[in-house]
């Protein structure tokens, strides 16, 4: 079974703290995606990844920055925490060499919470 | 803009009642589109559809595309406690978007004993 794995399940910062989010894969997939989800606004792709050190701003990429260092894992950056980055924070991945080729597999999430 | 709409946003059934759930797109080279099942933690892959009129099947759950009116419906029959979930529908793009889904906001499914 693949398997997507975040580290983090529950994550409480302060506002200013630097925080690292991060997401390994299994399945020697070449594409990996952060989302992040909240209520009545659904699932917004932040940043995405088809090679390792390539990436690619999603529809809400300001105040993040990621890393894929290598194939199996990307990160999820916050410089610097604000409340309104408050959220549940899912990573995915797919095959596909160029594009997403078929489904995409999900993380469990990352919640954070910033006070 | 690429947009994906699914209604309604909540739904609080019986079980052993039959549901369907809508999902509407409005995208540009449109490739696919996917339903996933969310239940407290990752969204489990249920279907994919990328021609219209075949309805794909997973025991009580299925699923078919309209692709010249640009909707799917997801059906769930003889609904269980179990099925209680968000089921997001998410539309597939091609060409330069092709690494991309479109989610819509999802529904949110509640089945009561």
């Amino acid at each position: 079974d693949v398997k997507v794995t975040q580290s983090s399940r529950y994550l409480v910062k302060r506002t200013g703290e630097k925080v690292f989010l991060e997401c390994v894969q299994d399945m020697d997939h070449e594409n990996m995606f952060w989302y992040r989800q909240d209520p009545g606004l659904g699932l917004r792709l932040i940043y995405f990844s088809y090679d390792v050190k390539m990436k690619e701003k999603g529809d809400i990429p300001e105040g993040y920055s990621v890393s894929r260092e290598k194939k199996e894992r990307f990160s999820l950056i916050l410089e610097s925490a604000s409340t309104n980055q408050t959220s549940m924070y899912l990573c995915a991945s797919s095959y596909g060499l160029a594009g997403v080729d078929g489904e995409l597999f999900f993380g469990e999430g990352s919640r954070l919470t910033v006070l | 803009e690429d947009k994906v709409v699914q209604s309604p946003l909540s739904l609080v059934v019986h079980e052993g009642d039959t549901v369907t759930l809508n999902c509407s797109y409005e995208v540009t080279n449109f490739r696919s589109l996917l339903w996933y099942k969310q239940e407290k933690k990752a969204p489990t892959f249920l279907f994919m559809l990328t021609s219209s009129g075949i309805e794909k099947k997973s025991g009580r759950l299925s699923s078919i595309l309209d692709k010249k009116e640009l909707f799917s419906i997801l059906n769930i029959t003889a609904t269980q406690t179990g099925d209680s979930a968000v089921y997001l529908c998410a539309a597939h793009l091609r060409g330069a978007g092709s690494y991309q889904l479109t989610f819509g906001k999802g529904t949110k499914l509640s089945v009561i004993p």
